[in-house]
């Protein structure tokens, strides 16, 4: 499964955009890049996801380079209850199943 | 709509003792998987189930099983526990296991403690 690497704590001022950056430089042309959110002690919450072309919905808007080696979570207007932390996931299908291999993911603050 | 609900919310058991968590999918969703989350770590995948088989199994010892009901609800069972096993267990549904384009929804989890 391609691996993917996330700075581990950002904090971002209440009212401003957050972008949480998310690199995967071995993601193969059928991966696609997942975001979940967990915020403490809850399960995931699904964000956000693409496979080349930028997303976006009404959470979060997701920027996948051309490469696709790398990708930015963009939380336009964030509050308090954004303060989570945020699991970038590489997706593949293989061998019949699905799976979600989860990384450390970064820890969001926002702060007042 | 509901959502993916588990039972129970918290759950205490002693070394040795058999833990059984249910988890019901979002209505029409086919396809439930399990994670397992220690304190301070990302979810681990223990099993996927489509259409009550088996589709994949994550690197857990055969102490962890599951299965899959025909109305698509599911169990996983835990024997022999182990202070190890006391974690958060998180059980997700999608439609089906066909395209990685498929999202997984979580539900809020069962915490187990092993003392």
């Amino acid at each position: 499964d391609a691996k993917t690497t996330q700075p581990t704590s950002m904090d971002c001022a209440e009212g401003r955009a957050a972008n949480l950056p998310c690199n995967h430089s071995t993601i193969s042309g059928n991966e696609y890049v997942y975001w979940y959110r967990q915020i403490h002690s809850q399960g995931p919450q699904y964000i956000i996801h693409g496979l080349k072309n930028n997303e976006t919905n009404e959470m979060a808007s997701l920027i996948i380079t051309e490469d696709r080696k790398s990708s930015t979570l963009i939380l336009p207007h964030a509050t308090l209850r954004d303060t989570a932390v945020y699991y970038c996931i590489v997706r593949v299908v293989g061998q019949g199943a699905q799976k979600l291999v989860f990384g450390q993911g970064t820890r969001l603050t926002i702060n007042p | 709509d509901a959502g993916v609900t588990q039972s129970p919310t918290h759950l205490i058991k002693t070394r040795g003792q058999h833990v059984t968590l249910r988890c019901s999918p979002i209505s029409g969703h086919k396809s439930v998987s399990w994670y397992q989350q220690v304190l301070g770590q990302g979810p681990q995948f223990i099993f996927q189930y489509y259409e009550k088989e088996e589709r994949g199994r994550g690197n857990f010892p055969d102490r962890f099983s599951a299965r899959q009901f025909p109305n698509y609800s599911s169990e996983l069972n835990v024997n022999a526990l182990l202070l190890g096993d006391s974690a958060l267990y998180l059980c997700a549904s999608s439609l089906t296991n066909l395209g990685a384009w498929e999202t997984q929804y979580f539900g809020p989890g069962t915490r187990l403690l092993v003392l």
